[in-house]
């Protein structure tokens, strides 16, 4: 069975251009996350979908960052314009249901604002 | 609010000797709590969890962990390291009923020939 896939795995972008990450989850698994990694931290959670519905997305900066999950499976995160401090690595994982007690990682996405 | 403290941000051992990563939690519900590993350019993976069945839990590798309410503690074990320990390790913990998770700051496990 397939993990959680990712992509693209690096990107490297100058200051105020756009990017967006792409995740397509364990087939069948209802429940979405992305996470934000910075350099010598732990993931931090940007936003959760219960199938199509962001049901909790109180740490997304909106103002720059919108994510989307079309049909409730594949979800996409945007960031415009980028900052200088949104180098990290963005990671999506997806669970069965809520309440689930394991969520599935990818391998995130290394994001290099220059 | 929930929240994790991993207690060490490195722990270095020698290959063979015990590993010990310390984790404290707290929850304002009964919690679920898990270790998840992650290796140098890969993604996270789950090593055990503990969701209010046994308080000693067991995980892949020969890992394994107690859970201690009186202590809010969820302290990670492995008798004899290797090697290929080495990685990041992370402790999480989510609040009963739901799983949204809260990341520690991860503990990075060297281990010495």
């Amino acid at each position: 069975e397939a993990g959680v896939v990712q992509s693209p795995r690096y990107k490297i972008i100058e200051k105020k251009q756009p990017v967006a990450f792409w995740c397509n989850p364990i087939s069948g698994h209802n429940t979405l996350y992305w996470y934000r990694q910075n350099l010598g931290q732990g993931p931090e959670l940007l936003i959760r979908y219960e199938n199509e519905e962001a049901v909790d997305d109180s740490q997304l900066p909106k103002d720059r960052f919108s994510a989307e999950r079309l049909k409730g499976v594949d979800s996409t995160l945007k960031i415009q314009p980028a900052e200088l401090g949104d180098s990290a690595v963005y990671l999506c994982a997806s669970s069965l249901i809520l309440g689930s007690t394991e969520a599935f990682f990818g391998q995130g996405t290394r994001l290099t604002v220059v | 609010a929930q929240s994790v403290t991993q207690l060490d941000s490195h722990v270095s051992v020698s290959e063979g000797t015990p590993v010990l990563l310390r984790c404290n939690y707290s929850s304002s519900y009964s919690p679920s709590l898990f270790w998840y590993v992650q290796h140098p350019n890969k993604g996270l993976q789950l090593l055990l969890k503990y969701t209010s069945a046994a308080t000693l839990v067991k995980g892949i590798n020969g890992f394994e962990a107690e859970f201690k309410k009186s202590e809010t503690s969820f302290h990670l074990t492995k008798p004899s390291a290797h090697m290929s320990d080495a990685a990041e390790y992370f402790c999480v913990v989510a609040p009963g009923g739901s799983y949204i998770p809260t990341f520690g700051r991860g503990t990075s496990l060297i281990v010495h020939p």
